[in-house]
């Protein structure tokens, strides 16, 4: 199975910051990486797929990018309705597998 | 309005049966591969099983295989996950979810219900 590795698990922003969070693969799975969006009580709400491309109705401060053998999800400026737990899957094969998660919350 | 609803959920003993039920509406739900995703409390989600539009093709995760059986009714525009076997770690909210393509599918999820949560205890 494919393990997929996120980081931080945390971290702490305010608005209008940058934000960075990576992940990464147990092996190749070329562009075949989806990130998701995740407010408490609610169902994950996808992002980003084909690791760089943005879903429809995502906002544009919002893009991915693939480095070498990691995956990163960039935030251009924080905004209030950002603070929420952020979560990559691979679909380069089955088992489908998310990352452990990344928890953005206000600094 | 394109949405997908959960039903079934509840409280059962280990080693008991549930049968999860998701409706579909304001989409051809015939040409799409369908999944279901579960998420246990303060985790990450964990994918649990896909079916293929016709039913021809299903796959399940190692950790429900032989338990857990999917299935859909395009008809009734319902997807269905029958659990049996049920363990305290199958304890999770379920989600059934829409592949963002249809007829061919790409494996990943662009429409999600609100979930239904399941709680196995005694």
């Amino acid at each position: 199975d494919i393990q997929m590795t996120q980081s931080p698990s945390s971290l702490s922003a305010s608005v209008g910051d940058r934000v960075t969070i990576t992940c990464r693969a147990t092996q190749d799975i070329s562009s075949w990486l989806a990130w998701y969006q995740q407010k408490p009580g609610k169902a994950p709400k996808s992002l980003i797929y084909a690791a760089s491309s943005l879903q429809s109705g995502v906002p544009s401060r919002f893009s991915g990018s693939v480095s070498g053998t990691g995956f990163t999800l960039t935030i251009s400026s924080l905004q209030p309705e950002d603070f929420a737990t952020y979560y990559c899957q691979q679909y380069h094969s089955f088992p489908l597998t998310f990352g452990g998660g990344t928890k953005v919350d206000l600094k | 309005e394109v949405q997908l609803v959960e039903s079934g959920g509840g409280l059962v003993k280990p080693g008991g049966s549930l049968r999860l039920s998701c409706a579909a509406s304001g989409f051809i739900f015939s040409s799409y591969y369908m999944y279901w995703v579960r998420q246990a409390p303060g985790k990450g989600p964990e994918w649990v099983s896909c079916i293929s539009t016709s039913s021809s093709y299903t796959y399940y995760a190692d950790s429900v295989k032989g338990r857990f059986t999917i299935s859909r009714d395009n008809a009734k525009n319902s997807l269905y996950l029958q659990m049996t076997g049920l363990r305290a770690e199958d304890t999770a909210i379920y989600y059934c979810a829409r592949d963002r393509r249809q007829y061919q599918p790409e494996n990943w999820f662009d429409l999600w219900g609100q979930g239904t949560l399941v709680t196995v205890s005694s």
